[in-house]
């Protein structure tokens, strides 16, 4: 298996830009995570979805951000418009009942 | 609410030798425990994790955990470090028995010197 996948690695955009990170969980995974971490708030859940279903995005730092999951395969994090603050790592990980979560690479955004 | 502290920021150790990463939790039901460790530039990976059962949990790369639930601590141990273990180490809890919301704490590098 080839992991939790996310694309791109490195976003580096100017402020006021749309941003779209993705992510593809690992097949069969029911659970779906975005996380940011940054070094002054360390690691912070911002949304996560089961079966497809956002259950808790009250994380999501305010209404820049959206996230969706169309399928089982394929999820989406949006900022729009972004801002400097935005600046951060932000994983994707997913799991299924019993496991830990498995995470992905990350990409690294540099909002200008 | 649950929360999760790691009392050390950094902790440097000489190769081969014992380390031990603490971990202390707050919370008044059942929970599910983590040790993640992120390499370099890399995504979270799952050392360990305490369910139920034996208190002695352990892990991947020779790393085991004990669950003290009156001192409501999961430290993190290993009796040899090696240079590849040089990284940062998360401690985390489940809010309740959820596999979902679990509560990440601040980090521990740990840097192990030649």
């Amino acid at each position: 298996d080839a992991g939790v996948i996310q694309s791109p690695r490195h976003e580096v955009t100017e402020m006021g830009q749309e941003v779209t990170l993705r992510c593809k969980p690992i097949s069969g995974h029911n659970s779906l995570f975005w996380y940011r971490q940054t070094m002054m708030r360390g690691l912070e859940l911002l949304i996560y979805f089961n079966n497809n279903v956002p259950i808790d995005d009250s994380g999501m730092p305010e209404d820049r951000f959206s996230a969706k999951m169309p399928n089982a395969s394929f999820s989406t994090l949006k900022i729009q418009p972004s801002e400097p603050r935005d600046s951060a790592v932000y994983f994707c990980a997913s799991t299924r009942m019993g496991t830990g979560k498995f995470f992905g690479p990350g990409t690294r955004l540099t909002v200008l | 609410a649950q929360s999760v502290t790691q009392l050390d920021s950094q902790v440097p150790v000489f190769e081969e030798a014992p380390v031990e990463l603490r971990c202390n939790y707050s919370s008044s039901v059942s929970v599910y425990l983590f040790w993640y460790v992120q390499y370099p530039n890399q995504g979270l990976q799952l050392l360990l994790k305490y369910l139920s059962g034996s208190t002695l949990v352990k892990g991947i790369n020779g790393f085991e955990a004990e669950f003290n639930k009156s001192q409501t601590s999961f430290h993190l141990r290993k009796p040899s470090v090696h240079i590849s273990d040089t990284a940062e180490y998360f401690c985390a809890v489940s809010e309740g028995t959820s596999y979902d919301k679990v509560i990440f704490g601040p980090g521990t590098s740990l840097s192990v010197i030649p």
